[in-house]
């Protein structure tokens, strides 16, 4: 079964600032999706940025990127010029690219929470 | 844009009632799913369904709970006998398919007191 972790439990970031967060995955597959989900104070799943793990290249989302390698089976997540309404709990997710639907559910680490001072 | 809706946000029950939580996800969504989320911890996947038929469930999804979509729009969450401790955020969600994204509902906060 497929595992994600997430080891900060809290960051904080100055306004205007960049901050990483970490997220790493144990998967035998060699194709599969990553996520970032953002949850704000209202509790909504918002999807901030996705990977495909057969594309080499990192995704790109305005002021958020990631730095996938899939070797080390690492899935960071930069947020560059932090606003104050990045502050919200984000999940990192892996979700398997099989066939039916038993392979397409998501499995969550247990989140970071971000603070934005300003 | 499309959105998953979901009713009600808020549910308060007693202990032993049976609640139906409600989801409308996208029109045009093949797979649909419920999470549950309790207050601190992570996102935990409760049930898959597609075709009209549950495709995977967790260790969570045992007997007390069933899912349905009875009419082609909606699809329901049922908990027969609510404990304490299935008080948590519940989340609905759609997808198209594996090359596409989950939409996810606002979520269906359920007390059970």
């Amino acid at each position: 079964a497929q595992t994600v972790t997430q080891s900060q439990p809290e960051m904080s970031v100055q306004e205007a600032e960049t901050v990483t967060l970490s997220c790493t995955y144990d998967t035998s597959e060699s194709d599969y999706y990553l996520f970032w989900y953002k949850q704000p104070p209202s509790r909504q799943m918002i999807l901030v940025i996705r990977q495909e793990a057969y594309k080499q290249q990192n995704a790109t989302e305005n002021r958020f990127s990631v730095n996938f390698q899939k070797a080390a089976k690492s899935f960071s997540l930069k947020i560059s010029d932090s606003q104050l309404g990045d502050a919200a709990m984000y999940f990192c997710a892996y979700r398997s690219l099989g066939s039916g639907g038993s392979n397409y559910k998501l499995t969550f680490g247990k989140g970071t929470l971000l603070t934005v001072n300003p | 844009e499309p959105e998953v809706t979901q009713t009600p946000s808020h549910q308060v029950t007693q202990m032993g009632q049976e609640v139906i939580l409600r989801c409308v996800p996208i029109s045009n969504h093949l797979y649909f799913y419920w999470y549950r989320q309790i207050l601190g911890q992570k996102v935990e996947f409760l049930v898959s369904f597609y075709n009209n038929e549950i495709s995977e469930k967790s260790e969570i999804f045992d007997d007390q709970f069933s899912v349905e979509r009875p009419d082609g729009s909606n699809f329901t969450l049922k908990i027969r006998s609510t404990k304490l401790e299935d008080s948590a955020m519940y989340f609905c969600a759609s997808s198209r398919a594996s090359l596409y994204g989950y939409t996810f509902g606002s979520g269906t906060r359920l007390t059970v007191v």
